[in-house]
């Protein structure tokens, strides 16, 4: 069974431009969750989305902003990029059925902002 | 409010050695409590689960231990390998669902295993 997938692995942006964030969930599962993680930080809450719908958020500007497919697969996009949204973006699915549903994490996608 | 606390926050340990990292969390009501390890650059994998009833837990090399009346976890790391060094994230659930949004997670420990 194929893990999370996310692409791209590495970008490289400059203050003010926008991205788009991709990540595509184990077969099956419908939920996915995108955190933010920063050696300040840790891993932060940006959003879940569970068939279509974002089911919950996290403490973030509007400048972030996600979507999910009927495919379950799911991009999000930051807009107006600040050199503090540097960080490794990371989405992690879950089946979401009943009981002890684990998130699986994607490798991550390296955002740098200049 | 809902915390977890990790330590220490980071570790240097030599190859062989034995060692432990420590949970305390704050979380109610508790549904689970998981660890993960996270190798640089990459995403976090989880070690082991553990629900409310459960005291230990194993994987491998990897040995988890949960006191729910005093909300505090440790993952001991037998006879440690150079692989073993990463950052080892703890994260409480209140929700048996595991909800992405209702998780709290510890800042992790920064576990480095010398030759």
């Amino acid at each position: 069974k194929a893990g999370v997938t996310q692409t791209p692995r590495y970008l490289i942006k400059t203050r003010g431009q926008q991205v788009t964030l991709s990540c595509s969930p184990i077969s099956g599962h419908r939920s996915v969750s995108w955190y933010q993680q920063t050696p300040g930080q840790g891993l932060q809450f940006l959003f879940e989305y569970f068939s279509e719908t974002q089911r919950n958020k996290g403490n973030f500007p509007g400048r972030f902003s996600g979507r999910q497919f009927s495919n379950s697969r799911s991009e999000m996009n930051v807009s107006t990029l600040e050199l503090g949204d540097s960080a490794l973006y990371l989405c992690a699915s879950s089946f979401s059925g009943t009981g002890g549903n684990e998130q699986f994490f994607g490798p991550g996608t390296r955002l740098t902002v200049l | 409010k809902n915390q977890v606390e990790q330590s220490p926050q980071s570790l240097i340990i030599l190859e062989g050695k034995n060692c432990t990292l420590q949970c305390n969390y704050t979380v109610s009501p508790f549904s689970n409590l998981r660890w993960y390890k996270q190798d640089t650059g990459r995403g976090p994998v989880s070690l082991t689960i553990m629900t409310f009833s459960e005291n230990t837990k194993s994987n491998g090399r990897y040995t988890a231990t949960l006191d729910a009346d005093t909300k505090q976890s440790s993952l001991h790391i037998t006879a440690s390998q150079l692989s073993d060094s990463a950052s080892y994230i703890c994260v409480v659930s209140p929700d048996p669902y595991n909800q992405g949004g209702k998780l709290i997670f510890g800042q992790g420990t920064e576990l480095s295993v010398k030759p």
